[in-house]
């Protein structure tokens, strides 16, 4: 079963505008991660957040994590219409093998 | 670095028929690969976890008789759909998994049973 949830499930932007998709999850994590998929293809990582930090940053993207609330955003700034994805956060469930359990995703549009 | 790939990208077979999908780690060597099933417009479902030399272990729902999983190295992990069926349609995804927290995907492959 999903970990998480996300939102929103669709984001329609303007270029240059930034764009925010939340993630929630349900038990406790070592980490979470934020991937992003193009239509059809595979998924890429863009940023792991350990439970122990707070925020992180990767050239236009942020993230924060707020284990109380058990949730996190993705900011993306200065969007870019290249930006158009599928944006997926993750959390490591339970035992050895770093299983991860992914959320519904938010569909982000960027439009030029 | 850390790349995956995976073979065929897309596959239409029969039903009845059986299928199978590789997945290669390329230069580096995975323990662990994972196995993901994706619905159109849907998220990531786990179906299993693949440990070289190991027999995988399947999350619940997943039959490990429909899906045989086999992880011959640290670089290859094969999925065998059996038998497939319409149902079976979708988009498979591997990924594999360093000594790092970070996994690496592949870029899938679509299924198409007619």
């Amino acid at each position: 079963s999903q970990q998480g949830e996300e939102d929103p499930q669709a984001l329609s932007i303007q270029e240059g505008e930034n764009a925010t998709m939340n993630c929630s999850y349900k038990t406790s994590i070592n980490n979470l991660q934020w991937y992003r998929q193009n239509s059809g293809r595979g998924l890429v990582h863009l940023i792991l957040i350990r439970s122990n930090e707070r925020e992180k940053h990767s050239g236009r993207l942020r993230v924060t994590l707020d284990t109380s609330k058990k949730s996190s955003s993705l900011l993306i700034t200065a969007s870019r219409a290249a930006d158009t994805a599928s944006y997926f956060c993750a959390t490591d469930g339970s035992g050895g093998y770093n299983k991860l359990i992914f959320g519904a995703g938010t569909r982000l549009a960027v439009h030029p | 670095g850390a790349v995956v790939s995976q073979h065929p990208s897309w596959v239409i077979c029969k039903s009845g028929t059986s299928v199978k999908i590789e997945c290669r780690s390329l230069d580096f060597q995975a323990t662990t690969m994972f196995w993901y099933r994706q619905f159109p417009k849907q998220s990531l479902m786990l179906m299993a976890t693949s440990n070289e030399g190991s027999k995988a272990t399947y999350e619940q729902g997943v039959e490990k008789d429909k899906f045989l999983i086999n992880h011959a190295s640290l670089t290859l992990s094969t999925l065998t759909v059996t038998s497939a069926h319409p149902e079976d349609s979708s988009f498979y995804i591997c990924s594999a998994q360093p000594t790092t927290d970070t996994q690496y995907f592949g870029p899938g492959t679509r299924l198409t049973v007619l």
